[in-house]
């Protein structure tokens, strides 16, 4: 099973409103991913967390907040959020070290600020 | 910064034919080299992958080129069909990366005619 869920599918929140994107995944992988991605562009890391702690953060407005509670699930809260930051929010998951380097990705939450 | 160039951004193929997408990096230390396939509105999903140490490697219609010199690897899609019809991203991840970062290019938009 090399699947990753996420909810909601869809989201429209209007700035003032504090939302929370959820992703799971059962392949017992340790590193987990937050991914944005506007229309006809590549994905752009945000956040990576490795062994439930985060790692990586590209230097992302505060408005966004990763949780990793444990090694199957990973939120990002949102806040106070502008329009531009409406796109699709990607999750990932991979194995960490090893060589193992394969991620595999949710089906994204479709994200429209008002 | 951009460290891996996608080419073309857009690509028309007929039923059949092949497709070939190319992708140049611009720094030795990378450890894979996947190729990702999105349709639209889902997540990418991992299509095939290729180490450094191979200069080829073929899954069913899908084969990666790799030149190590060149800095340059490629995909070909043999007797591409309809339902090939996505945007292809290549990516990279450094050597010793134990967050798996992926940087991605800026991607190929194909369209498989019937």
């Amino acid at each position: 099973d090399t699947e990753v869920t996420q909810t909601p599918k869809h989201l429209v929140m209007g700035m003032t409103n504090k939302k929370s994107l959820k992703c799971e995944q059962h392949m017992g992988h340790r590193a987990m991913y937050w991914y944005k991605q506007k229309a006809k562009k590549p994905p752009e890391l945000m956040f990576v967390y490795s062994y439930e702690k985060l790692s990586i953060n590209e230097s992302v407005p505060s408005r966004f907040s990763p949780e990793c509670p444990n090694s199957s699930l990973l939120n990002l809260h949102l806040h106070a959020l502008q329009p531009e930051d409406s796109a699709l929010y990607l999750c990932a998951s991979s194995q960490v070290g090893g060589g193992l380097y394969e991620q595999y990705f949710g089906p994204g939450t479709r994200l429209t600020v008002t | 910064q951009q460290q891996v160039k996608q080419s073309p951004q857009s690509l028309i193929v007929q039923k059949g034919g092949i497709s070939i997408i190319n992708c140049a990096y611009e720094n030795t230390a990378f450890d894979y080299f996947p190729w990702y396939q999105q349709f639209p509105g889902k997540g990418p999903a991992l299509l095939i992958a290729i180490r450094p140490d191979v200069s080829e490697k073929k899954e069913g219609r899908f084969t990666i080129s790799f030149n190590k010199s060149a800095k340059q690897f490629s995909l070909h899609i043999m007797d591409s069909q309809p339902g090939d019809s996505a945007t292809y991203f290549c990516a990279v991840v450094p050597t010793g990366n134990a967050g798996n970062m992926l940087t991605f290019g800026g991607g190929t938009r194909l369209m498989v005619k019937p």
